[in-house]
């Protein structure tokens, strides 16, 4: 596997359930992100970590929890989700956190909220 | 705060011609400045990357400028291919500050590119 990936590719659940995504790195960076890109909106940026440690937290409900167990992994922790949360879901990283550095991105975890 | 703008929004052109689409932005103090492809569904690829200094990056069929003060820049595509369709994002980072690492993107330009 090279570059990042992004598991499960699509994710459907009701919204009691709840459910994890995952993101992984092969690339030997030390800055992750989550992003969400919903219907004719810009990506939203919605977390970051550097080191496993997080630096941000736009304003992102408490139903979305994000895990940083080591620099290559990254997961995003799902419960009690609304419908309007149905989404792409997109993780990226770069070598630090820092402008100079070029975001990569996986391919993303299309998740539908019933 | 800064807002990305892309002009327009889809685009229908047949195969062969050159084609250009725009990105603007209101806030000039950047960074950086990228050009991304997103196929349906899939995630971004990243496509050409021009710092604040340059004008202009070349990456094969595809040419993008950077006019930093009136905050716009193109991305040229020439002599396009159905393979090309796909939606194109344009993204800024700020220079400096809180948060410079945030990058602030577009809606897209969807491209289709007819045989």
């Amino acid at each position: 596997e090279t570059g990042v990936t992004q598991t499960p590719r699509h994710l459907v659940m009701g919204m009691t359930n709840k459910k994890s995504l995952k993101c992984e790195q092969h690339l030997g960076h030390n800055a992750m992100y989550w992003y969400k890109q919903s219907a004719k909106k810009p990506l939203e940026l919605m977390f970051v970590y550097s080191l496993e440690e997080r630096v941000e937290n736009n304003s992102v409900p408490s139903r979305f929890s994000p895990e940083c167990p080591n620099s290559s992994h990254l997961f995003l922790h799902l419960h009690t989700l609304q419908p309007e949360d149905s989404a792409l879901y997109l993780c990226a990283s770069a070598l630090r956190v820092s402008h100079h550095n070029e975001q990569f991105f996986g391919p993303g975890t299309r998740l539908t909220v019933l | 705060k800064q807002e990305v703008t892309q002009i327009p929004a889809a685009l229908s052109v047949p195969e062969g011609e050159n084609l250009v689409l725009n990105c603007s932005f209101t806030d000039s103090a950047i960074y950086n400045l990228q050009w991304f492809r997103q196929d349906p569904g899939k995630g971004l690829t990243s496509l050409l990357l021009i710092q604040s200094s340059q004008r202009e990056q070349t990456s094969g069929r595809l040419n993008a400028s950077l006019d930093k003060s009136s905050g716009r820049s193109t991305l040229y595509i020439a002599a396009s291919q159905p393979g090309d369709s796909a939606t194109y994002l344009c993204a800024v980072s700020p220079y400096s500050g809180a948060g410079s690492y945030q990058l602030t993107f577009g809606k897209g330009t969807k491209l289709s590119v007819i045989p």
